[in-house]
């Protein structure tokens, strides 16, 4: 079965800075990897997603992922936030033709003026 | 109106009531899905439905119930529901597979 991790519940960043979101999952053949964000009072939305090919996926919004199989990572990088990046990210895993999706409790994304 | 819709957006009801929460897809997605979320929790699967018919429970009690008319609709019946089943209510639809997933911006339950 599959499963995933985000390490960090909470993570504070000052506006400017780059942000690094760690996302790690289980599962023993080649995932389906997304990043979905969600914004308070709202429904999750697509940042990127990566089913096969090259590592380095990039997304909407400046966002960017590497799906890196020795670690079982897939970590989710913008290298300067803006403060309307504040919100929860939510990192998932599903596996190929199946269409249950396994999500992380997610990373609240705070960012300091 | 565009992408996926759910209302009402906030709802509260007590236990003894009986309520829907409805969800239409405007993508032209075969598969939809309803989540709960609950605070501090990861996103639970309840149901998924495909071409109409369901596909997955995921041990939802009973006092959950859903209907799928077609593609594009999606409603979740409640009834006798307990204070600890207030959650956020994602509705999402996709093509099928593992495709991607579009939510919709959810109904805030509260259950008094």
């Amino acid at each position: 079965a599959q499963s995933v991790t985000q390490p960090d519940i909470h993570i504070t960043v000052s506006e400017g800075a780059s942000l690094e979101l760690r996302c790690n999952y289980s599962y023993g053949a080649t995932p389906y990897l997304f990043w979905y964000v969600q914004s308070p009072g709202q429904g999750l939305q697509l940042l990127l997603k990566y089913f096969s090919g090259d590592t380095l996926v990039q997304g909407i919004k400046g966002f960017e992922a590497e799906f890196k199989r020795s670690q079982s990572s897939f970590n989710l990088r913008k290298p300067s936030v803006h403060w309307s990046d504040a919100a929860e990210y939510f990192c998932a895993v599903g596996a190929r033709g199946a269409q249950k999706l396994v999500f992380g409790q997610g990373t609240r994304l705070t960012i300091n003026p | 109106e565009t992408g996926v819709t759910q209302t009402p957006r906030h709802l509260v009801m007590g236990m003894t009531n009986k309520k829907s929460l409805k969800c239409e897809q405007h993508l032209g997605h075969n598969a939809m899905y309803w989540y709960k979320q609950s605070a501090k929790k990861p996103l639970e699967l309840m149901f998924v439905y495909n071409f109409k018919e369901q596909t997955e429970n995921n041990s939802v009690p009973s006092r959950f119930s859903p209907e799928c008319p077609n593609s594009s609709h999606l409603f979740l019946h409640l009834h006798t529901l307990q204070p600890e089943d207030s959650a956020l209510y994602l509705c999402a639809s996709s093509q099928g597979g593992t495709d991607t997933q579009y939510f919709g911006p959810g109904t805030r339950l509260t259950v008094l």
